[in-house]
């Protein structure tokens, strides 16, 4: 089995860029996706396939990938991206298994 | 609209066995894949299971490997979960999602990310 690792908490100042990161040994093979979720609220992919933003999320979210690390980045930071961030991968080599990181908590100061 | 909404979830005791559905609309289920991802209190996002457009392929994670069976009814745009021999670690809100379809000339797959989920349905185990 292998691990996601990202950031538990990450702090911007509205208008400022966030940046966040999701680091894990098969993310060179894979590509990772990205959900943020609010309290109480299902999660919403915001990042598909590393960099592919899905239809009707702001143009703010981005997404990059360099080696074992994948970056979330939200530009122009808005107070209604206070939220919890997951990057999500999966591991097809053996068998079939999906896996979470442990999610970071964007706050807009 | 494009919608998943489960149901099924309550208060149960340990051992006991629970059976969760997932009903879609405002697209054809037949397409695409199907996950089960819960999310304990206060903790992350965990997946649970996958089953293909097809029903030929199920997945399971090793936590509910032996406990859990993911099943689908196409005919009635469903996605059932069964869930045996509850634990209090199982206490969860557990999610239907979508598996995104990555189209290429004219061929589709499943993809691994997941592009829909429904509001979730509470289980809580406990004596």
């Amino acid at each position: 089995s292998y691990e996601l690792t990202q950031p538990p908490s990450v702090s911007v100042s509205p208008g400022q860029t966030a940046r966040i990161t999701c680091s894990g040994e098969t993310l060179p093979k894979q590509y990772a996706h990205w959900y943020q979720q609010k309290p109480g609220q299902a999660p919403v992919m915001v990042m598909y396939k590393d960099d592919q933003r899905p239809s009707g999320i702001p143009e703010r979210f981005s997404g990059s990938s360099s080696g074992t690390t994948v970056t979330l980045t939200i530009s122009g930071v808005q107070a209604e991206d206070e939220a919890d961030y997951y990057c999500q991968s999966a591991d097809t080599s053996d068998t079939y298994e999906m896996l979470f990181g442990g999610g970071t908590k964007l706050s807009v100061l | 609209e494009v919608q998943l909404v489960e149901s099924g979830g309550g208060l149960v005791q340990p051992g006991v066995s629970l059976r969760l559905s997932c009903v879609a609309s405002g697209f054809t289920f037949s397409n695409f894949s199907m996950n089960w991802v819960r999310q304990a209190p206060g903790k992350g996002l965990e997946w649970v299971a996958y089953i293909s457009l097809s029903l030929n392929t199920v997945y399971y994670a090793d936590s509910v490997q032996g406990r859990f069976s993911i099943s689908r009814d196409n005919a009635k745009n469903s996605l059932l979960l069964h869930l045996l021999n509850l634990r209090g670690d199982d206490t969860a809100v557990y999610f239907c999602a979508r598996a995104v379809r990555d189209c290429s000339g004219g061929t589709c797959l499943p993809g691994t990310g997941m592009d829909v989920w429904g509001q979730g349905t509470t289980v809580t185990v406990s004596s």
